[in-house]
């Protein structure tokens, strides 16, 4: 049975980095069938993607426009999970944060974090 | 990156009858290998979003057969037959065909 277990500070102060980690069980971060993924809610952007990090052969990323100069999705292979680092973080980027399992033959997001709610405020 | 549209963006309800959502695309998702990279998402209050259907028409593990996905290109349908108390929630498109990921707005399904 795969999950997803999401940890992190609910509280950034702004211009902060916001950090999450997603702890993986029943499959590895490093499979070459998944993709691991990042993707935020609010009332004011809705579901909103913003990046993944996949294994084949080597390490890839991929980030949204809107974020891609603040974010950084790294594997860690030794304790098997992924983390999202966003820099520079503003009261915008108070959110629901999901990570979730990307099925690159399908596309489908088949598995999900339970979601950390993160405030931006000082 | 692709739009995604919906509508309604708000569905009223009765348990027992039919009901449904129109996702719009902005490109088409249909895909060189013939497949429609769409998905339907429901997010319950309070849970994680949770997949109903991908590839515009076929139903994820453990789907009730009640919910079905139908169109092509740009244009898609979710259905639900007859609906149940447990099928309120946030309804929501999702399109995989390119690398950004791009929800629609959401569908707010309610009694």
């Amino acid at each position: 049975q795969i999950q997803l277990q999401q940890s992190g500070p609910g509280l950034v102060k702004p211009s902060q980095t916001l950090s999450l980690a997603c702890a993986i069980s029943g499959d590895s971060v490093s499979t070459d069938t998944a993709a691991w993924n990042w993707i935020r809610q609010s009332p004011s952007r809705g579901l909103e993607w913003l990046g993944r990090t996949y294994y084949r052969s080597k390490w890839y990323n991929d980030y949204a426009l809107s974020v891609k100069s603040r974010l950084t999705i790294r594997a860690d292979t030794s304790n098997n999970h992924v983390s999202l680092h966003l820099n520079s973080v503003t009261p915008e980027d108070t959110a629901i944060y999901y990570c979730a399992r990307g099925n690159p033959g399908s596309g489908v997001l088949d598995y999900w974090g339970q979601g950390t709610l993160v405030t931006v405020s000082s | 990156d692709i739009v995604m549209t919906q509508s309604p963006l708000s569905l009223p309800v009765t348990p027992g009858e039919p009901a449904s959502i129109s996702c719009r695309s902005s490109q088409s998702l249909l895909h060189s290998n013939g497949f429609n990279y769409l998905d339907w998402y429901l997010q319950k209050p309070g849970q994680s979003p949770q997949l109903l259907i991908y590839f515009g028409s076929n139903r994820a593990s453990g789907v009730p057969d009640r919910f079905s996905g139908s169109g092509s290109g740009t244009d898609f349908t979710l259905r639900i037959s007859r609906v149940e108390a447990e099928d309120v929630g946030l309804y929501y498109c999702m399109q995989t065909l390119q690398t950004r990921i791009t929800f629609g707005p959401g569908t707010r399904v309610d009694f």
